[in-house]
């Protein structure tokens, strides 16, 4: 199947810094990734989708001014995680479908904030 | 509202049986159904899908088995093997690549040696 490429897989930052996620397609063009946050032993929570060369749209309770996501090209989306707060620490993980329809996802990263 | 409501929660089989999990959704506008299946750490992996126009599809030792009357779908493992023990997850979307999926809850599937 298609790559999804996720950076960084786990990252320790400091409450009210920023911390910055990549996730880039790696053998496909993604005109639309979508970004998911995951609790311990739960399902997966949209957070945004990411679409190139527009802003993304937002889920309802996600914080647009914390959780900025741009999605520059068609293969690379970041989502920076802005003044961190150890509540945000949890498990970030992207996804992007290819042209047949399928998502495909990142590795996922582990956001700690101390 | 849950789009796609999955169960059980968890579940716990012997090596070689089959694992059944099912998956129930309302949305009839859905035409592709994913499963997905996720280690501890790890994103999710496509695992294999099925279109409403098949009642059936195999790939490996994985099944899916659709019911479209009844918006349901499920995932057999046959043969399962320790080495299966993941959370697996069913979905559906519609076609358009600009659309979002919907997420089941989740199965924790352990498989004893």
């Amino acid at each position: 199947g298609a790559v999804v490429s996720q950076h960084p897989s786990r990252v320790i930052c400091k409450s009210g810094t920023s911390v910055k996620i990549e996730c880039r397609s790696l053998d496909f063009q993604a005109t639309t990734m979508f970004w998911y946050r995951q609790f311990p032993k739960k399902s997966l929570m949209l957070m945004a989708t990411s679409n190139e060369g527009s802003k993304a749209t937002y889920e309802q309770g996600v914080e647009k001014d914390k959780f900025l996501i741009n999605h520059a090209s068609l293969t690379l989306s970041t989502l920076t995680v802005t003044s961190a707060h150890p509540e945000d620490s949890s498990f970030y993980i992207c996804s992007a479908r290819g042209w047949g329809g399928e998502l495909f996802f990142g590795e996922g990263s582990r956001l700690t904030v101390l | 509202q849950q789009q796609v409501k999955q169960s059980p929660q968890s579940l716990i089989v012997q090596k070689g049986g089959i694992p059944i999990i099912n998956c129930a959704y309302e949305n009839t506008a859905f035409d592709y159904f994913p499963w997905y299946q996720q280690f501890p750490g790890k994103g999710p992996a496509l695992l294999i899908a099925i279109r409403p126009d098949v009642s059936e599809k195999k790939e490996g030792r994985f099944t899916i088995s659709f019911n479209k009357s009844a918006k349901q779908f499920s995932l057999h493992i046959m043969d399962s093997q320790p080495g299966d023990s993941a959370t697996y997850f069913c979905a559906a979307s519609m076609k358009d690549t600009g659309n979002q999926f919907y997420f089941g809850t989740g199965t924790s599937l352990t498989v004893i040696p």
